[in-house]
């Protein structure tokens, strides 16, 4: 069964600091990775999608890896503010009989203490 | 462009209940996807459309809850009748066609309280 992990569930963390999420899944046969940031009562939003052949991609202050061999992604955030207080969330991206899916992890929820 | 539209935002009903949501994609995506959140977790898949069809309902509990999108482009979701367990956001996302790296766009939910 193809899983996402997320850890931790939940980060609180004073203004300013650098913090890392951490994202694991069990099939190395990855395609793309997708982070996704969620506010209360809104949808998602797409961050940062890390194709196959790629090993990280970087937003502003975001910037996510990915490293198939150990089976991890992480999203890693500079300088975080109170703004930046939400659910992270990373997906798999996989091929399912040729559809497009997203295979989920739970989120990590993040505060950012001003 | 205008994003994925989804209504209503929020909706209160007692168990045994029906309650449909409805779903408008951004022009031209072809696929549409209807994910069902509940709190804590990770969206979970129910069903997937390629235009008006169904590619991929196997996570749909299909005693209680059906999904059309009868001209390829709104869709609907139904549950009936409802149970406790059916509270959850429920999400609506749609894709475009083509090949590359592409992204899924979501709308805001819809919030199901069941009593």
């Amino acid at each position: 069964k193809q899983e996402v992990t997320q850890i931790p569930a939940a980060l609180s963390v004073p203004e300013g600091e650098n913090l890392v999420l951490n994202c694991s899944f069990t099939d190395s046969a990855i395609y793309n990775l997708q982070w996704f940031r969620q506010d209360p009562g809104k949808g998602l939003t797409s961050l940062l999608l890390i194709q196959s052949s790629q090993r990280e991609q970087t937003s502003g202050r975001l910037n996510a890896s990915l490293d198939k061999s150990s089976g991890r992604s992480t999203l890693y955030i500079a300088a975080s503010q109170p703004g930046d207080s939400a659910t992270y969330l990373c997906a798999r991206i996989a091929t399912v009989d040729s559809n497009y899916q997203l295979i989920w992890g739970a989120g990590t929820k993040l505060i950012i203490k001003p | 462009e205008a994003g994925v539209a989804q209504s209503p935002r929020y909706k209160i009903i007692e168990k045994r209940q029906s309650v449909a949501f409805w779903c408008n994609p951004i022009s031209g995506h072809a696929t549409l996807y209807w994910y069902q959140q509940i709190l804590g977790q990770g969206p979970k898949l129910l069903i997937q459309f390629q235009n008006n069809g169904v590619v991929d309902d196997s996570q749909l509990p299909k005693d209680r809850f059906s999904a059309e999108r009868l001209k390829g482009v709104d869709s609907t979701l139904k549950i009936q009748p409802a149970k406790l367990e059916d509270s959850a956001v429920y999400l609506c996302a749609s894709l475009a066609a083509g090949q590359g790296a592409k992204t899924q766009y979501f709308g805001p939910g819809t919030r199901l309280l069941v009593l």
